[in-house]
């Protein structure tokens, strides 16, 4: 089983619509966990961090935490084409600083 | 404040020759890590650093690669006899001291390795 999993994808959705992305990870123990955008030719960019369950809301992001079910995702609502990249959940292992990068979503929002 | 440096930005090898590759931390940063990225993949962890210091290097490949951080001077990834499958973009990302209550990376642009 791989450390952290996401759909790879492409998820195409319609602009204005909510694209949602999922992530599921391997270590029960995994406190922190993040969200990257990476556009092509690009690095990644950090967009959001969450430590607890529930909902965290930045803009049209909202991050979603459920540690019994070791899952996380990325809600982008109002979505825009400037929004078409590669998100990359990554997980902080046992909060020792070490982190691990699932292998992206692509995400495609059409006009 | 300036971001993670990295350099050179591209480079280009021929087979058996050495790449090192150069990453500077963002001011007060005192771990670095080093990805690999392949077209169209995600990143692969390679060696996490402190100062003088490989915390984890579980991702290196055994043999030809290896990397420092020395108590000076920027991070080096050396990778020795480039192969052609060596080509992929590096990534490095460093983070706050310890104790920090936030571990997020932040990503330097990357150096590109191309092996002819």
């Amino acid at each position: 089983q791989k450390e952290v999993e996401q759909n790879s994808g492409p998820l195409s959705v319609p602009e204005g619509a909510i694209a949602s992305l999922n992530c599921t990870y391997s270590d029960r123990g995994s406190q922190s966990f993040f969200w990257y955008r990476q556009y092509s030719g690009k690095s990644p960019e950090l967009i959001m961090f969450i430590y607890s369950n529930g909902d965290k809301e930045d803009g049209r992001f909202t991050a979603q935490l459920n540690k019994a079910s070791q899952y996380v995702s990325l809600l982008i609502r109002d979505s825009q084409p400037s929004d078409s990249a590669t998100y990359l959940c990554a997980v902080n292992m046992r909060n020792n600083n070490d982190m691990r990068f699932g292998a992206g979503t692509r995400l495609t929002v059409k006009p | 404040n300036a971001g993670v440096m990295q350099n050179p930005r591209h480079l280009v090898r021929r087979r058996g020759q050495e790449a090192r590759l150069r990453c500077s931390p963002m001011k007060g940063h005192s771990h670095v890590y080093w990805y690999r990225q392949l077209p169209e993949e995600g990143l692969k962890f390679m060696v996490y650093l402190q100062k003088e210091n490989i915390i984890d290097e579980s991702g290196m490949p055994k043999e030809r690669f290896s990397a420092e951080f020395p108590k000076e001077g920027p991070s080096i990834l050396r990778i020795q006899q480039v192969v052609r499958g060596d080509s992929a973009a590096y990534f490095c990302a460093s983070s706050p001291r310890p104790g920090s209550s936030y571990n997020e990376q932040f990503f330097g642009p990357g150096t590109r390795l191309t092996v002819l």
